[in-house]
């Protein structure tokens, strides 16, 4: 067990429709990354959020967007979903003080669109 | 811009054998460099770098890092069917950035 939870495990919705995905992280991590994996594909990065604010965006859709919260949690919205946007989706968190740190991964959110 | 690039991306040997994958990278604020196994679900931490030179071992898989010439390897001697994965590398900078390399997908034949 990483530590790091991720809800749902699964989730299958229609096309056009709006999904949460959210992430807890460690116990004191104040960064979190949110990854998107298609089939057979390499993480592709996101965003980044350290202690509740942005620090750094990838490839992420307009449709889509993220927050931190005052708890650390973190909230993936997805909104006007296309088959394309079936996948898994990662979050990891890492940045407990000033130590180096590794990140660790939660165990994903399965999302299908139909 | 932070990149990181893993050779080759995908290998297939035979049980036994021994392999070497490959980690590059050009990242502003190196702090540390990260290896990780991702079977059929989350990657899986393994090693974490950050200073030259000093070799991590986990049983058959080693690692080590040059900073000089800002490359990393990782070991898998003796291979095992249950070390087929894809291998992720991954660099962390001092602003938390954390850039990931597309992977060594790893296939050992029985």
């Amino acid at each position: 067990d990483s530590g790091v939870t991720q809800t749902p495990k699964h989730l299958i919705t229609a096309t056009g429709q709006r999904v949460t995905l959210r992430c807890s992280p460690r116990s004191g991590d104040l960064s979190v990354y949110w990854y998107q994996q298609s089939l057979d594909q390499g993480l592709q990065f996101l965003i980044q959020y350290y202690n509740g604010e942005e620090r750094a965006k990838g490839n992420i859709l307009e449709r889509f967007s993220a927050q931190q919260f005052p708890d650390l949690h973190s909230e993936l919205n997805l909104s006007s979903l296309e088959l394309g946007d079936s996948a898994l989706y990662f979050c990891a968190s890492s940045g407990r003080g000033t130590g180096n740190t590794e990140a660790f991964f939660g165990q994903g959110t399965r999302l299908t669109v139909v | 811009e932070d990149k990181v690039v893993q050779s080759p991306l995908s290998l297939v040997v035979h049980e036994g054998d021994t392999v070497t994958l490959n980690c590059s990278y050009e990242v502003t604020n190196f702090r540390s460099l990260l290896w990780y196994k991702q079977e059929k679900k989350a990657p899986t931490f393994l090693f974490m770098l950050t200073s030259s030179g000093i070799e991590k071992k986990s049983g058959r898989l080693s690692s080590i890092l040059d900073k000089k010439e800002l490359f990393s390897i990782l070991n898998i001697t003796a291979t095992q069917t249950g070390d087929s994965a894809v291998y992720l590398c991954a660099v962390l900078n001092y602003f938390e950035k954390l850039t990931f390399g597309t992977g060594t997908r790893l296939t050992i034949i029985p």
